[in-house]
């Protein structure tokens, strides 16, 4: 049991590149999501799932696009990398939106 | 909207000291409150968490109580050790489920 896992671990892009950052889960957790983390700001949503087949935006979507083709997997995508994408990103995930979220070990991010 | 608010760090103690971090949080309705450790280099891991008024949730030493009447969840341990240096995140979930984290917190044990 792998639990949440992210790849890559890190990744520096040129501005205006585009990239996914990959994220699977083993646990047959329905509700999956994508946290941004930067200095003095803790984590923040950038989007979310229940189930797949459905996705929702979070509070920072700007940027981002995801999809959920299956239960186990929810990638992230940078259509075109900006400097101020530049973070840590978490992707976690839970039974349902009220229980307990597991999450990876993050991907961290430098944008050029 | 609902909004957690945690004390500023860095924390620093000496091994065996008393911690106390505060969180107070700002949301509509009862929501269930959280605790979360990032230790350096790792991910998020829950620590505690309470899902009620007055519930204490407790995990590895550390307690923190629901308390309504304040709107504060605040983290307490009798006494640190080194291995606690991390950050310690505060945490809401909105009506919705999704988590409202704090700042974060980064405490500092020295032996």
């Amino acid at each position: 049991n792998a639990g949440v896992t992210q790849t890559p671990k890190f990744q520096v892009l040129k501005t205006g590149q585009s990239m996914t950052l990959q994220c699977a889960q083993d646990m047959n957790h329905e509700y999956m999501s994508w946290y941004r983390q930067d200095p003095g700001m803790g984590l923040r949503l950038i989007h979310y799932s229940v189930g797949a087949g459905i996705t929702d935006q979070g509070e920072v979507p700007n940027g981002y696009n995801v999809s959920r083709s299956t239960t186990e997997d929810f990638p992230l995508r940078l259509l075109s990398a900006a400097p101020s994408q530049t973070s840590v990103y978490f992707c976690a995930s839970a039974y349902g939106g009220k229980d307990t979220q597991y999450f990876g070990p993050g991907t961290r991010l430098t944008v050029l | 909207g609902d909004s957690v608010t945690q004390m500023e760090g860095p924390v620093t103690l000496s091994e065996e000291a008393f911690l106390t971090i505060n969180c107070t949080y700002t949301a509509t309705g009862y929501p269930s409150l959280f605790w979360y450790v990032q230790y350096p280099g790792e991910g998020l891991q829950l620590l505690l968490k309470a899902t009620k008024a007055d519930d204490k949730g407790s995990n590895k030493g550390f307690e923190a109580t629901y308390r309504k009447e304040t709107t504060s969840f605040h983290l307490e341990k009798g006494s640190v050790q080194v291995s606690d240096s991390a950050v310690y995140f505060c945490a809401l979930s909105d009506p919705g489920g999704k988590l409202i984290f704090g700042q974060g917190t980064e405490l500092s044990v020295k032996p």
